[in-house]
């Protein structure tokens, strides 16, 4: 089925250690997104991809770094991973524009102990 | 900066009673807006969208939701909850930068109880 897939799904990390997040959508989406999810603040934005080859910054972006060096591949990597980080993680996209439908990814759950 | 605002962390209705989630934004100009739902271990849902085709927005499970450019309001409506409706909904709107990136609102918890 086309979409948004995410792996891993559940990940147990311990302080310092690094992972990466994959996001991979087949709707060849331009846009790509990726988003932490934690009680009480909503989903925020960590950086964004508007096309193949370019990424940026959203609203928290410290602590992560992103590639997109597939049009439908959007890596999330935590380096030296912190329990602050300890967070469900969404990736999403689209075509192009907000008028459309933004396509949501079923979520990383991610603790560091 | 652009911003979407949730009146309310945590609303409680009875079954039967009308549902009334309120979410304000600001932006320069209307952006695109969005409701979404999340149950509980579950990713999100999306209820409706405001497009700036019509300004009563009719989404899924009897959900509504009307825009107001006076106010700068979304707010999403039910008429009747059903216990099925308790979740957590989120409003969201199109970002004018950032690649038009989802802006979330902090959520809003709804309880429905018999």
């Amino acid at each position: 089925n086309a979409g948004v897939t995410q792996t891993p799904k559940f990940r147990v990390l311990k302080t310092g250690q690094s992972m990466t997040l994959l996001c991979a959508q087949d709707m060849n989406h331009e846009y790509m997104y990726w988003y932490r999810q934690d009680p009480g603040m909503g989903l925020r934005l960590i950086h964004y991809s508007v096309g193949e080859g370019t990424t940026a910054k959203g609203e928290v972006p410290d602590g992560y770094n992103v590639s997109r060096l597939k049009k439908q591949n959007f890596l999330l990597g935590l380096e030296s991973a912190a329990p602050s980080q300890t967070s469900v993680y969404f990736c999403a996209s689209i075509q192009g524009g907000s008028n459309g439908g933004y396509t949501f990814g079923s979520g990383t759950r991610l603790t560091v102990v | 900066a652009q911003s979407v605002t949730q009146l309310g962390s945590h609303v409680s209705v009875s079954e039967g009673a009308l549902v009334l989630l309120r979410c304000n934004y600001s932006s320069s100009v209307p952006p695109y807006l969005f409701w979404y739902v999340q149950y509980p271990n579950q990713g999100l849902q999306l209820l409706l969208k405001y497009t700036s085709a019509a300004t009563l927005v009719k989404g899924i499970n009897g959900f509504e939701a009307e825009f107001k450019k006076s106010e700068t309001s979304f707010h999403l409506t039910k008429p009747s909850a059903h216990m099925s409706d308790a979740a957590e909904y989120f409003c969201a709107a199109a970002s004018e930068q950032a690649g038009t990136a989802l802006i979330f609102g902090k959520g809003t918890t709804l309880s429905v109880s018999s």
